[in-house]
Formats: C-alpha cells, structure tokens, sequence
C-alpha cells in the first residue's frame, strides 16, 4: 500500500516549456488534489477532483490544467512553465471532499524549478 | 489579510522541552481543525484533528480549541529531536465543499 505517488520528484524546466506531473493513489480514494507550497504562503490549492469525471479550479489555477484520468490518477500540466510557477507541488487524495470530516492524504511532493 | 496566520519560527527548544504552537483565524464559520507535520522535503503527514471546541489529546501531543478567541493550539510534551519539522495548521468550514486552508507552517527544532 503506497498511498499517494507523484512523478517526478524533482525536474528543472525552461521558461515556455511545458510538462506533466503525474499523482496516483492506491487507497480507492474519491476525491484528489494538487496544491502549491511556496515559502511563507503555506499550501495552496490548485484544482481538485471530487469524484471521477469531475475537476474545478481552487484558489490559484491560473497556468495550469488538469486531468482526472480515473479513480486512481490525477495529473496536472503547465503547458508554458513560467518561472513563477517555481515550486514544490504536492497532490493529496481523500476518501470523499463533501465530507464535513473528510481527510486528505498527501505525497513527497515534486519540486519544480522554471529557469 | 490571511485567513489563518501562523508564526513561521523557527522555534528551536532543548529535548524534554513542552512546545506550544498556535493559529489564529478570521472565518467564524471554520468548524474542523488540524495539525499535520512535514518533515524536511516530505509531505504534510496528518497528526490530529478536532471539531469544534474544546480539547483532545493523543500520546504527547494536545490539540486545543479556543473559537471564542478564533485561536488553536497544538501542544507538545516531553519533546523529542524526532519531532523536528515543520507543523502546518488546516481548518475547514462545514456545508457542501469546503476547502481546507492552511496556515503557513511553524519550523520546530528540537535539540539533543
């Protein structure tokens, strides 16, 4: 039981590239996330799936899409890196997100660097 | 204005030491409460949680409540250098989806 994966760990971009984080969670989860950490600012969501088939935008989805491909995975995609968009990306996945005690899960993050 | 605000730290304190670590909030409607722990280039881990006032208490760590003074506490006993990390705040309002806010984050070091 891994819990909640991310790939890759670490990756160095280019301004005006693009790329694809990927998130996969074994705990047969309904709802998963991707939220921002940037120093002083705490996490910071970004999109979230409540059920499969569902995505809505959180409190800083500008630059960024999302795909909920299935139950399991979630990915997230910048498709021109900017290097604001600099910074550690953490995906969580919960049991069920219109839970009032519902809990959310997180991975070991991936840490972006746009040059 | 955030609407949680956490002390940054880093708050370094010697072993066996009691740490308090504190948020305040501004949304009254907020009625779930957490702590989770990061260790260094991890992610957050849930430590505990509480709804509404009062206290709760797991092993060496305590969880307060103040929602008159819209104020929360994670207390920590007999601290051990493992309990080096940052500790982040997360609260939610009840009703429909809410999302989870966070505080910012307190780094704790405790030291041999």
């Amino acid at each position: 039981n891994a819990g909640v994966t991310q790939t890759p760990k670490f990756q160095v971009l280019k301004t005006g590239q693009s790329m694809t984080l990927q998130c996969a969670q074994d705990m047969n989860h309904n709802s998963m996330y991707w939220y921002r950490q940037d120093p002083g600012m705490g996490l910071r969501l970004i999109y979230y799936s409540a059920s499969e088939g569902t995505t809505d935008k959180g409190e800083v989805p500008n630059g960024y899409n999302v795909s909920r491909l299935n139950k399991r995975e979630f990915s997230l995609r910048l498709e021109s890196a900017a290097p604001s968009q600099t910074s550690v990306y953490f995906c969580a996945s919960s049991k069920e997100a219109l839970t009032f005690t519902d809990t959310q899960y997180f991975g070991p993050g991936t840490r972006l660097t746009v040059l | 204005q955030k609407e949680v605000e956490q002390d940054p730290g880093p708050l370094s304190v010697p072993e066996g030491a009691i740490v308090s670590l504190n948020c305040t909030y501004s949304n009254s409607a907020f009625q779930y409460f957490m702590w989770y722990r990061q260790y260094s280039r991890k992610g957050p881990e849930l430590l505990m949680y509480t709804y509404s006032s009062g206290n709760k208490e797991d092993g060496r760590f305590t969880a307060q409540v103040d929602k008159s003074s819209k104020y929360i506490s994670l207390f920590i006993r007999d601290s051990q250098p493992s309990d080096s990390a940052t500790y982040l705040c997360a609260m939610r309002a009840s009703g429909g989806y809410n999302k989870l806010i966070f505080g910012a984050g307190t780094r704790l070091a405790v030291h041999p």
